[in-house]
């Protein structure tokens, strides 16, 4: 397997522009995670998905961010409008069981610059 | 406070050295997870634990559940060791939680 897929890996925008960043998971992991990794918080959850189903989305910054799973192969996590505040690189990762429970394959992450 | 504390922040090591980095934690969990993070950015996951000890390679993780404590230790360092090493725990009864992790320096 290739592994988690995310695209793009680098993204540069401008304020108030939408971002879309896309995660294919591996193949047969029935959990996503979406995570967030800045030099001040660290990494931090925002949002996971079991068999496509939000699970829990409290680390959501806000109504600006959203993400889909509309199906087992593919995940987008939607930034719209985009702020200077929200650069960091944005990972994806999989799992085959619930977290604690096994171990999470982590994507190359996205890169996302707010201009 | 931080749920998850990690020390040393930053560690400079010369190769060779056994390497000892700390991880406390502050809440309930179900497991506590290892991972490495090399200077591309990747990450990948070292160990999972919920209880003793376990070890891959050079690479052993231990985890004390009363204490709430776990040391990831890396005996005879490489500089490929190089790399940002990161603490997380599942604390019950949902949500990944990490330390900001411990920049590690092996020099040759």
């Amino acid at each position: 397997d290739a592994g988690v897929i995310q695209s793009p890996r680098h993204e540069v925008t401008e304020m108030g522009q939408e971002v879309t960043l896309r995660c294919k998971p591996i193949s047969g992991h029935d959990y996503l995670f979406w995570y967030r990794q800045t030099m001040m918080r660290g990494l931090e959850l925002l949002i996971y998905f079991n068999n496509n189903v939000p699970i829990d989305d409290s680390g959501m910054p806000e109504d600006r961010f959203s993400a889909k799973m509309p199906n087992a192969s593919f995940s987008t996590l939607k930034i719209q409008p985009s702020e200077p505040r929200d650069s960091a690189v944005y990972f994806c990762a999989s799992s085959l069981r619930p977290r604690g429970y096994n171990e999470q394959f982590f994507g190359p992450g996205t890169r996302l610059t707010v201009l | 406070k931080n749920e998850v504390e990690q020390s040393p922040q930053n560690l400079t090591a010369q190769e060779g050295e056994f390497i000892t980095i700390n991880c406390s934690y502050s809440v309930g969990i179900s497991a506590l997870h290892w991972l490495q993070q090399h200077p591309g950015g990747g990450i990948v996951s070292l160990f999972m634990l919920s209880s003793g000890k376990k070890k891959h390679g050079r690479l052993i993780a231990t985890i004390n559940i009363q204490e709430k404590h776990s040391s990831l230790h890396i005996t005879a360092s490489h500089p490929r060791d190089s790399a940002v090493y990161i603490c997380a725990v599942n604390p019950l009864p949902d949500g990944l939680t990490f330390g900001k992790g411990t920049h590690l320096i092996i020099q040759p």
